[in-house]
């Protein structure tokens, strides 16, 4: 069956580091894949695209990687600040349908 | 900006209560969305919806229905809730296949079932 790993454990960073999370992903062979955004008690907000056709995207801090090979996400966040401290899930989306599949997400903590 | 609100923030029922969660988006999105989060296990599909009066099962449908009578509105209702429905639940919607299939989500509702 298709599975989505990411890191159940909290990652934590001090303000300034690039924060890296990691998606990880079998028995599946995705058009493109989402990174979303989740605060506590607040539905999940988008973030990036990447299809998979790219290697790299960039939006404005944030830089995601795409290894079909590896069937592995990296989502970097350079330069972090306590204000990305949130849970960030990877989805995953196929080709000619509309059903997202997600990851359990991970949390990121940004310490001062 | 899109838009995509749901009935209640908080809602608390008692076991066997007939419930009925709803949601609306504001941006003509033909695709809508339930699912429910629980801690470790992420968010899952309940029902989708591609097209008023069209649902299809996700991957957790069973104890739940879904309603969408017109393109902007979409419920969730269950039909004898029970106390392990108690969950976060997340409307969300999309433009269809062949965009990028975004999801936009609700603020989402905390329902408590005792």
């Amino acid at each position: 069956s298709q599975k989505i790993e990411q890191n159940s454990e909290a990652l934590n960073i001090q303000e300034g580091k690039t924060a890296t999370l990691t998606c990880n992903y079998t028995n599946y062979s995705p058009a493109y894949l989402q990174w979303y955004r989740q605060d506590p008690g607040r539905g999940p907000v988008f973030l990036l695209l990447i299809r998979e056709n790219e290697k790299e995207k960039r939006k404005e801090r944030l830089k995601v990687t795409f290894d079909t090979t590896l069937k592995q996400s990296l989502f970097h966040i350079t330069a972090s600040q306590p204000a990305d401290s949130a849970t960030y899930l990877c989805a995953l989306g196929p080709g000619g349908g509309n059903k997202l599949t997600f990851g359990t997400g991970t949390q990121l903590k940004v310490e001062l | 900006d899109v838009k995509v609100t749901q009935s209640s923030r908080y809602l608390v029922k008692r076991t066997g209560e007939k419930v009925f969660l709803e949601c609306v988006q504001d941006m003509d999105h033909e695709n809508m969305f339930w699912y429910r989060q629980d801690p470790g296990l992420g968010l899952r599909l309940i029902y989708f919806s591609y097209d008023v009066k069209m649902k299809e099962k996700g991957d957790i449908p069973e104890g739940y229905s879904v309603s969408r009578e017109k393109k902007e509105r979409f419920s969730l209702i269950l039909e004898s809730a029970s106390t392990n429905q108690t969950s976060m639940y997340l409307c969300a919607s999309s433009y269809p296949s062949g965009h990028t299939d975004t999801q936009y989500f609700g603020p989402g509702t905390r329902l408590t079932v005792l």
